[in-house]
C-alpha cells in the first residue's frame, strides 16, 4: 500500500527565513508526487509535481522540491518566506496507472512570523 | 472565467436526512472527484468519475452516492447512512483523469450536523 507522511503538523518560520516542509512516501514503484497548497476556506492549488523528468522540481511562488529516491522523500523548500505563504500544505502521491487516485498526507500548517 | 463551483458554501443536516452537495465545472474536463477533508487527516477520496454515466468508489464511499448525468456536473449526496458527516467537502476535476494530471479544486462545502 502507498502512504504519505508529512513530518510536523505545524511549522513556524520568520519572514525571510528558509521554509522546509517534509514529506516521505512509501512505494515499491516510481511514484508521481505532488505538493498542493490550501489557503483558509478555499480549495487546493497545485504548487508543483514530480513526474520523473527531473529530480529538482520548481513550482509557483518560488517553491521547489527535490525527489530523493534513496530517502523516499520529496521535501518542499523556499529560500525566503513571505507573509503570503501562510497556508496549509499537502503532499500527495499517486501510484495507480491510468487513474488519478491521489493519497494525501495529513497536511502541514505553515505560519509566518513578522 | 473557467473553474469549479461548489454550492452551498455551508450546509446543515438533520438526523436521518439526505443532503446533496452541488459541483459544476466549465473547464470541459472529463474527470471529476469528491474528497472529504477532516482536520489533521488530509483529504480522502470518496468517489471519482472519468466519463459521463460512469463513476468509481474511492476509499471512503460508504454512506455517500453520486451521479454523473452531464459532463459538467457531479453532485454528491450524503445519505443518512453516513453517521459522521461533519467535514469539509471538496470537488475537483482534471482533464482526462490521468495519473500525473493537475487537479483543479472548488472552494468547498462545509457540512455540519444539527
Amino acid at each position: 500500500a502507498q502512504s504519505v507522511t508529512q513530518l510536523g503538523s505545524h511549522v513556524s518560520v520568520s519572514e525571510g527565513a528558509l521554509v522546509l516542509l517534509r514529506c516521505n512516501y512509501s512505494s515499491s514503484v516510481p511514484p508521481y508526487l505532488f505538493w498542493y497548497v490550501q489557503y483558509p476556506n478555499q480549495g487546493l492549488q497545485l504548487l508543483l509535481k514530480y513526474t520523473s523528468a527531473a529530480t529538482l522540481v520548481k513550482g509557483i511562488n518560488g517553491f521547489e522540491a527535490e525527489f530523493k529516491k534513496s530517502e523516499t522523500s520529496f521535501h518542499l523548500t523556499k529560500p525566503s518566506a513571505h507573509m503570503s505563504d501562510a497556508a496549509e500544505y499537502f503532499c500527495a502521491v499517486n501510484l495507480i496507472q491510468g487513474a488519478q487516485k491521489l493519497v494525501f498526507g495529513q497536511g502541514t500548517r505553515l505560519t509566518i512570523n513578522p | 472565467d473557467g473553474g469549479i463551483t461548489q454550492s452551498p458554501k455551508y450546509l446543515f443536516r438533520k438526523e436521518g436526512q439526505n443532503v446533496t452537495l452541488s459541483c459544476e465545472q466549465n473547464l470541459n474536463h472529463d474527470a471529476m472527484y469528491w474528497y472529504r477533508q477532516d482536520p489533521g487527516q488530509g483529504l480522502r477520496l470518496i468517489y471519482y468519475s472519468q466519463i459521463v454515466n460512469d463513476f468509481q468508489k474511492g476509499d471512503i464511499a460508504e454512506g455517500y452516492s453520486v451521479s454523473r448525468e452531464k459532463k459538467e456536473s457531479f453532485p454528491l449526496t450524503v445519505t443518512s447512512a453516513q453517521k459522521n458527516p461533519t467535514a469539509f467537502y471538496l470537488c475537483a476535476s482534471s482533464i482526462y483523469g490521468g495519473t500525473n494530471e493537475k487537479l483543479f479544486f472548488g472552494s468547498g462545502t462545509q457540512l455540519s450536523v444539527l
